[in-house]
């Protein structure tokens, strides 16, 4: 199994909900990472896990909440969301420092 | 000055050209990385390099650390190879990539 997966595909979402996005992989990566994508510009980073351990949150605002439950999982956790939020949400998770796989993405849209 | 420049921003090619894309850094890297994403898709790794050059199938990554470069060949393009090029950086002992802004080819057939 060489993919990382997202779910879901597509979230639209209020400005007072609470939701998840979820990705997963089983090719043993330790490292994990949430990115986030504006039309037609390049991913900005937002989060790192290694070995299940935070070890980069790029000032993102606290709305935005990771979670690393095991080796294979990563989460974000949504809450209050603003407009400019909407984006494509990128998961990609590596061997160490190796190349970085991607997931498919969550194109969210908050309302 | 972003810190990753490529060139050119866009490119339109007829199937079949030879096709080269180029990244320039101004820090010290300790690899460099060739990122495909088609539209409205996600991104798939190309070439993770710290020196020389790699291959595989029609696309080659050369990169010349002395002069802070990289490229990206595609031989033999097709319209399958539409899509964006990004070139990104990796510094030090982090896990932290810097990234172009990417270049948009487009292979008419």
């Amino acid at each position: 199994d060489t993919e990382v997966t997202q779910t879901p595909k597509h979230l639209v979402m209020g400005m007072t909900n609470k939701k998840s996005l979820k990705c997963e992989q089983h090719m043993g990566h330790r490292a994990m990472y949430w990115y986030k994508q504006k039309a037609k510009k390049p991913p900005e980073l937002m989060f790192v896990y290694s070995y299940e351990k935070l070890s980069i949150n790029e000032s993102v605002p606290s709305r935005f909440s990771p979670e690393c439950p095991n080796s294979s999982l990563l989460n974000l956790h949504l809450h209050a969301l603003q407009p400019e939020d909407s984006a494509l949400y990128l998961c990609a998770s590596s061997q160490d420092r190796n190349e970085q796989f991607f997931g498919p993405g969550t194109r969210l849209t908050v309302l | 000055k972003n810190e990753v420049e490529q060139s050119p921003q866009n490119l339109t090619a007829q199937e079949g050209e030879f096709i080269t894309i180029n990244c320039s850094y101004s820090v010290g890297i300790s690899a460099l990385h060739w990122l495909q994403q088609h539209p409205g898709g996600g991104i798939v790794s190309l070439f993770m390099l710290s020196s020389g050059k790699k291959k595989h199938g029609r696309l080659i990554a050369t990169i010349n650390i002395q002069e802070k470069h990289s490229s990206l060949h595609i031989t033999a393009s097709h319209p399958r190879d539409s899509a964006v090029y990004i070139c990104a950086v990796e510094r030090g002992s982090n896990y932290k990539l810097t990234f172009g802004k990417g270049t948009l080819l487009t292979v008419n057939p």
